[in-house]
């Protein structure tokens, strides 16, 4: 089954309004997680990553939250702009024979309004 | 900024046929990973290759599928006889040495096979 998912497939907000997408997963052995943004017709692109030995690290207008008790994963987006509409993916790195892999859950997809 | 580039961007291809998609990956990076994105669907892994030669690969990786890395900058991803499920956004990535490393995707090409 899959390891990693999301909980709304779609997020509506107004701009200026703060986000917050969630990500479970289920793979206890994962030690990375990412979040990747895709535009239409992109490719992902690197937003913010965590480890497990963090519970929180924070960029520009983002923050990861981990929560490795209940295996979610959190991305808040402060001040949402309509540029942040994009499909919003978390990946996991897990350790299939010893090598990275990120795995990407299903993604969700924020609309911004202006 | 350093970036993953890829050829096509589009390519259209009759069923049976063998399709090459190119990538460039970041040129100081010695991991790199084919990702595939069936329209409307999740971000699946492919395959990863370090060392001129596979490292991992998915159960979608069958037979039909093969990389390369023919010199010293191109990494190839073959489909040797499409098929109409084949149709897909094919993502090259790539990636630093060190495994967990960000893995930084191309903008895809897109194969359409009819």
């Amino acid at each position: 089954g899959e390891s990693v998912g999301l909980h709304l497939p779609t997020l509506s907000v107004q701009e200026g309004d703060n986000s917050i997408i969630n990500c479970a997963y289920s793979n206890s052995a994962s030690d990375y997680f990412i979040w990747y943004k895709q535009e239409s017709g992109k490719g992902p692109q690197f937003i913010i990553d965590i480890r497990s030995n963090m519970d929180k690290r924070q960029g520009q207008r983002v923050t990861v939250l981990l929560n490795k008790t209940v295996k979610h994963l959190s991305l808040q987006i402060a001040a949402t702009q309509p540029g942040d509409s994009a499909v919003y993916f978390c990946a996991e790195n897990i350790h299939p024979g010893g090598s990275y892999i990120p795995t990407f859950g299903r993604g969700t997809s924020l609309i911004v309004h202006p | 900024e350093p970036e993953v580039t890829q050829t096509p961007s589009h390519q259209v291809t009759q069923m049976g046929q063998e399709v090459i998609l190119r990538c460039v990956p970041i040129s100081n990076h010695l991991y790199f990973y084919w990702y595939r994105q069936i329209l409307g669907q999740k971000v699946e892994f492919l395959v990863s290759f370090y060392n001129n030669e596979i490292s991992e690969k998915s159960e979608i990786f069958d037979d039909q599928f093969s990389v390369e890395r023919p010199d010293g900058s191109n990494f190839t991803l073959k489909i040797r006889s499409t098929k109409l499920e084949d149709s897909a956004m094919y993502f090259c990535a790539s990636s630093e040495s060190a495994p967990g490393n960000t893995i930084y995707f191309g903008e895809g090409s897109w194969l359409t096979v009819v």
